[in-house]
């Protein structure tokens, strides 16, 4: 199975920052990855598709990007509804598998 | 309006039957796969499966394969994740969404979770 590996695991940030989180597949899985949001008690929610494509309705502060086995997911301007946990999920090999996750907390 | 509605919590005891539920409506079921997510408590996500409900072919992850089965059955617009045996370990919030078969990693609709709790 390809694993992915997500960093960092958490991290702490203010408002306004740029944040960025890092997910590493253990082969080339293309473009083939997505990113969600989790917030406590609520179902995932896609933020960006095939590595860069950003979900309609999520706001453009929110971008994605890599191919092959690294990918980058980028908060520009945090705001402070974008405390959450965040996951990365490949779609290119069965079985499907998602990172370990990214907790954002308030610094 | 596109929705995935799951079934409500369950508590069961170990060796017992289950099957929970995600029944689609908004748009045609058949065209978009439903994948089915756990979440064990205080933990990350974990695909179990995905399922193609216009022919009921399913692929499991081999971590899940012979413990759940994932069904569906297109005449009610519901896929469907069920186990013959539970163990406490089964334990967890299960998540399933809607795949767009025509453009890769299109998760774009979840349902609300059904949490599974597995106690004597």
């Amino acid at each position: 199975a390809i694993q992915m590996t997500q960093s960092p695991s958490s991290l702490s940030a203010s408002v306004g920052d740029r944040v960025t989180i890092s997910c590493r597949a253990s082969q080339d899985i293309r473009d083939d990855l997505a990113w969600f949001q989790q917030k406590p008690g609520k179902a995932p929610k896609l933020l960006i598709y095939a590595a860069s494509s950003l979900q309609s309705g999520v706001p453009s502060r929110f971008s994605g990007s890599g191919s092959g086995t690294d990918f980058t997911l980028t908060i520009t301007g945090l705001q402070p509804e974008d405390f959450a946990t965040y996951h990365c999920l490949q779609d290119y090999d069965y079985p499907w598998t998602f990172g370990q996750g990214t907790q954002v907390e308030i610094q | 309006e596109v929705q995935l509605v799951q079934s409500g919590a369950e508590m069961k005891k170990p060796g017992e039957s289950l099957r929970i539920s995600c029944k689609g409506s908004g748009y045609s079921f058949t065209n978009y796969w439903i994948i089915w997510v756990r979440q064990m408590p205080g933990k990350g996500l974990e695909w179990l499966g995905r399922i193609d409900p216009s022919d009921s072919f399913a692929n499991y992850s081999p971590s899940f394969r012979g413990h759940v089965t994932i069904s569906s059955d297109k005449s009610i617009d519901t896929a469907f994740l069920q186990w013959s045996s539970l163990k406490a370990s089964d334990t967890a919030m299960y998540y399933c969404a809607r795949y767009d078969i025509g453009k890769a990693g299109l998760f774009d609709f979840w349902g609300q979770g059904t949490l599974v709790t597995v106690s004597s």
